[in-house]
C-alpha cells in the first residue's frame, strides 16, 4: 500500500520567516498530492493541491513543489505567521472501492510552531 | 467553519460499551467519509459512504460500522470498546469521490474509553 512519510516531525520558526514542510511518498503511481492543515481542536483543512504533471503550484503565500524522480514534495510557506502554527499533513488519494478516491493516505504529519 | 457537523464533541465510556457518532455533512454533498486520528496510528481512513450505499472500506474493525440515512447524515457505531479505540474521529464530506475532490472535515469527535 501507499507510505506517505515526512523528514521532520517539529519545525520552529521566527514570524516574517519562510517554512518548508516536506513529505516523501512510496508509491511511483501516485498522480495527485494534497496539503491539509490541522490547528489545535480542529478537524483537517485543505491547504493546496498538485497533479503530477505539474512540478510547481502556487496558492497564496503558499507554494508547493513535486519531484516525482526521487517521490518528494514539499510545502512552501512565505513570511509564516503565527496563526500559521499548526500540523501539516501531506496526503495522497488511492483508489478504493474501485473508482472511488475518497481513500486518502496521509503522512505523519509535521508540527510547524511559528515564534512572535 | 468546514461545513460538516459533529456529534458529540467529546465522549468518554467504558471497555465494553457502545456508542453511536454523529455526522451531518456539508450541504450538498453526498459522499461522507470517516477517519480515526490516534498518536500511534495517525490519521486513518476508515470507510465511505456515498448517496447511501457503502463506497470504499479501509482499516475498519468489524466491531465498528457505519451508516448512511437518506437525508444524508451518517453514524459511525462504535461497540465492545477496548482502551484502544481511544482516539479523534473525523468525519468529512464532499460532493463526489472522484480524484481531485476536496474532502471538507468536521472538528471531530474525541472518544475515550477508560
Amino acid at each position: 500500500g501507499e507510505s506517505v512519510g515526512l523528514h521532520l516531525p517539529t519545525l520552529s520558526v521566527q514570524e516574517g520567516d519562510n517554512s518548508i514542510i516536506n513529505c516523501a511518498y512510496s508509491n511511483s503511481a501516485s498522480d495527485y498530492f494534497i496539503w491539509y492543515k490541522q490547528e489545535s481542536g480542529k478537524g483537517p483543512q485543505f491547504i493546496i493541491d498538485i497533479r503530477s504533471n505539474m512540478d510547481k503550484r502556487q496558492g497564496q503565500r503558499v507554494t508547493v513543489l513535486l519531484n516525482k524522480t526521487v517521490k518528494h514534495l514539499s510545502l512552501q510557506i512565505a513570511a509564516t505567521q503565527p496563526g500559521d502554527s499548526a500540523v501539516y499533513f501531506c496526503a495522497v488519494p488511492e483508489k478504493a472501492g474501485g473508482t472511488s478516491y475518497g481513500k486518502l493516505t496521509f503522512g505523519q504529519g509535521t508540527i510547524l510552531t511559528v515564534h512572535p | 467553519d468546514s461545513g460538516v457537523t459533529q456529534t458529540p464533541k467529546h465522549l468518554i465510556t467504558a471497555t465494553g460499551q457502545r456508542v453511536t457518532l454523529r455526522c451531518s455533512p456539508r450541504s450538498g454533498d453526498l459522499s461522507v467519509y470517516w477517519y480515526q486520528q490516534s498518536l500511534d496510528q495517525g490519521l486513518q481512513f476508515l470507510i465511505q459512504y456515498y448517496n447511501g450505499e457503502e463506497r470504499a472500506k479501509g482499516n475498519i474493525l468489524e466491531r465498528f460500522s457505519a451508516q448512511q440515512f437518506p437525508d444524508l447524515h451518517s453514524e459511525l457505531n462504535l461497540s465492545s470498546l477496548e482502551l484502544g479505540d481511544s482516539a479523534l474521529y473525523f468525519c468529512a464530506s464532499s460532493v463526489g469521490f472522484s480524484q481531485g475532490e476536496k474532502l471538507f472535515f468536521g472538528s471531530g469527535t474525541q472518544l475515550s474509553v477508560l
